[in-house]
């Protein structure tokens, strides 16, 4: 079974520092790696993605990806309160491009003032 | 860009009536759309999945004639619960995105619709 899997936290951080998220997904085959932001009563906002092994930033946010390992990261520096929210993270799943995606249960980020 | 409306964002209704709601992507033609369901502190939940011009495809366990969709043209699907009852109740979320030309399988949410069955 297509899997992905996230630390549920609460993950809490000082404002200021640097969170780190993490995602594995059990799919080889997984091309395209989603993350996204939920904040409480509302939906999904999509935050980045990657496709590629390596390092991609966007602002504050670096989203990375390791496929050997299967595992897939978002960092977020200089952590505001406003930060404070549930991330998702999502694969697609192979094969084919039916527009599907996985998404794990997210991890709820705590940014304490 | 990548924008997707949804409507209505709050819908209270009696046990036993028919709810529709909409997903419109705005700025871009979906040629897919999703609809999810979310219960509080739990995860999405992928209902369907709808391509324009198409039946849609129903997730395990999703009982296909109480959630009719209709994704009638690139930028509209809909979402009809029929006989609605309090187990009904939940935050509906579509989701669109473009498969044409080789695009990555990227989502842009909807707002979500708040459904109150009483």
């Amino acid at each position: 079974q297509k899997e992905v899997e996230q630390n549920s936290g609460p993950l809490s951080v000082p404002e200021g520092a640097i969170a780190s998220l993490n995602c594995t997904y059990s799919d080889r085959g997984s091309q395209s790696f989603f993350w996204y932001r939920q904040y409480s009563g509302k939906s999904p906002e999509l935050i980045m993605f990657i496709y590629s092994n390596g390092d991609k930033e966007d602002g504050r946010f670096t989203a990375q990806l390791n496929k050997a390992s299967q595992y897939v990261s978002l960092l977020i520096r200089d952590s505001q309160p406003s930060d404070s929210a549930t991330y998702l993270c999502a694969v697609n799943i192979p094969p084919g491009n039916t527009g599907k995606l996985i998404f794990g249960q997210g991890t709820t980020l705590q940014v304490k003032p | 860009g990548a924008v997707v409306s949804q409507h209505p964002s709050w819908v209270i209704c009696k046990s036993g009536t028919s709810v529709k709601i909409e997903c419109r992507s705005l700025d871009f033609q979906a040629t897919t759309m999703f609809w999810y369901r979310q219960f509080p502190k739990q995860s999405l939940m992928l209902m369907a999945t709808s391509n324009e011009g198409s039946k849609a495809t129903y997730e395990q366990g999703v009982e296909k004639d109480k959630f009719l969709i209709n994704h009638a043209s690139l930028t509209l699907s809909t979402l009809t619960v029929t006989s609605a009852h309090p187990e009904d109740s939940s935050f509906y979320i579509c989701s669109a995105t473009n498969l044409r030309q080789g695009a990555r399988e990227t989502q842009y949410f909807g707002p979500g619709t708040r459904l109150l069955v009483l």
